[in-house]
């Protein structure tokens, strides 16, 4: 089955300083990774999505971008406040699997 | 999105007893997915709720042990049964709407503790 892998665990950055999480996934067949925010006490929160059919897409302050070849895609948060502090997940699903594989999730710290 | 409302938000249960997790979306939606996350840990999907029919659990997990209904496109309801301090984690249910959707939502959670 799908592997998603994901890199760093913890992440302390400064505030307005970018903040970078990186997954890999092992399915080809793979074509749709959302990247999820969740805070403590809370279900996860969509922030962001990509589908395969497309390389980058950008949100505000957020980014994602998919590299299908080499099967990793990358969530960019460019000038980080506190607010941005909390746990990401990427996963991913395919067609026929329509249920998330996730990742091991990064801690991201923003510190004031 | 759909609004998703999940209950109990949290329960202290002693082992040996089963728990029922109420999910109920305000729209009705095609993909139903009950996860667990295990304390610091990711999720991991337990079994996909199907309207009308039995689930479809990953494996290992079990039918016996995690008794899943959906009568209708609104509402489901996990059972976590026969429990055992191993089962404290969290519960969410997490919900997609259509063939071609994409953007799952999540409920806020059921925190499970076994004592």
């Amino acid at each position: 089955g799908e592997n998603v892998e994901q890199h760093p665990s913890t992440l302390s950055v400064q505030e307005g300083d970018s903040a970078v999480i990186k997954c890999t996934y092992s399915d080809s067949a793979s074509n749709y990774f959302p990247w999820y925010k969740q805070e403590l006490g809370k279900g996860p929160q969509l922030i962001i999505d990509i589908r395969s059919n497309v390389g980058e897409k950008k949100d505000q302050r957020i980014a994602v971008t998919l590299n299908k070849t080499a099967k990793h895609f990358s969530l960019h948060i460019t000038e980080t406040q506190p607010e941005d502090s909390a746990v990401y997940f990427c996963a991913a699903s395919k067609p026929g699997r329509r249920a998330l594989t996730f990742g091991s999730g990064t801690r991201l710290q923003v510190q004031p | 999105s759909a609004v998703i409302s999940q209950k109990p938000s949290r329960d202290i249960c002693q082992r040996g007893t089963s728990l029922t997790i109420q999910c109920q979306v305000d729209s009705q939606v095609t993909m139903m997915f009950w996860y667990r996350q295990q304390p610091g840990q990711s999720l991991t999907l337990i079994a996909t709720a199907n309207q009308g029919s039995e689930a479809t659990y990953e494996s290992g997990f079990v039918i016996d042990k995690f008794p899943i209904s959906r009568p209708n496109l609104t509402f489901s309801t996990l059972t976590v049964s026969n429990m055992s301090p191993e089962d404290s984690s969290i519960y969410l249910c997490s919900v997609g709407a259509g063939s071609q959707v994409y953007g799952y939502t999540f409920g806020s959670g059921t925190r499970l503790t076994v004592v």
